[in-house]
């Protein structure tokens, strides 16, 4: 069966640090692999998705990246975080654009 | 570009009486559409979707949605909730895109149900 790792569950990092949250997905192959942040009021915003190896689309502009160094590894990154990129982390893979996405158990963030 | 929208933040009802929770969506092609319910603190579950053919579809736990091309809606509704429905839904569209397909999700309605 497939399943999703993603960690860690929380994360406090002072303004200016840098930022590494790393998401695996077992039990599949070539998954299109997504990162979400989910904050009150705004639903699940969808930041990155990539549909193979070194392919990453950004749907905000932002201060992070997001990089697939693997198949089914997936990584969001900040070279140097801001107070505004506090939030719940999300990531999700999925196989076809008829069928449900799987979600991580999520990374919730805090910059102070 | 798809989006979506979800036209009501917070809806509170009382156990047993119905509910509409509204979603209208936007996009050049054609789409998949879905609901997703989160409970509080737990992860996101599917409730249904709709792919083709039959404009309503039903869900667990009751729950139906109706899919409306010309209105671009896909609005979620039970005919009597219970206190344990109480969580926040968020309607998707997801649709084909280069080499694979992304999905948009609204900004999610909270639903209290009151005894």
């Amino acid at each position: 069966s497939q399943t999703i790792h993603q960690w860690p569950a929380t994360l406090v990092q002072p303004v200016g640090s840098p930022l590494s949250l790393e998401c695996t997905v077992e039990g599949t192959s070539n998954p299109n692999l997504y990162w979400y942040r989910q904050a009150a009021g705004r639903g699940l915003q969808l930041l990155f998705y990539s549909v193979g190896i070194g392919q990453i689309s950004s749907e905000v502009p932002q201060n992070l990246s997001a990089s697939r160094p693997q198949d089914r590894q997936f990584i969001l990154s900040s070279k140097k975080l801001l107070l505004s990129d506090s939030g719940f982390y999300l990531c999700a893979w999925g196989r076809r654009a008829n069928e449900k996405l799987f979600f991580g158990s999520g990374t919730q963030l805090s910059v102070l | 570009a798809q989006s979506v929208t979800q036209l009501d933040s917070q809806v509170p009802v009382f156990e047993e009486a119905p509910v509409e929770l509204r979603c209208n969506y936007s996009s050049s092609v054609s789409v998949y559409l879905f609901w997703y319910v989160q409970y509080p603190n737990q992860g996101l579950q599917l409730l249904l979707k709709y792919l083709s053919g039959s404009t309503l579809v039903k869900g667990i736990n009751g729950f139906e949605a109706e899919f409306n091309k010309s209105q671009t809606s896909f609005h979620l509704r039970k005919p009597s909730v219970h206190i344990s429905d109480t969580a926040e839904y968020f309607c998707a569209v997801s649709d084909q895109d280069t080499g694979g397909f992304k999905t948009i999700f609204g900004a999610g309605t909270r639903l209290f149900v009151k005894a």
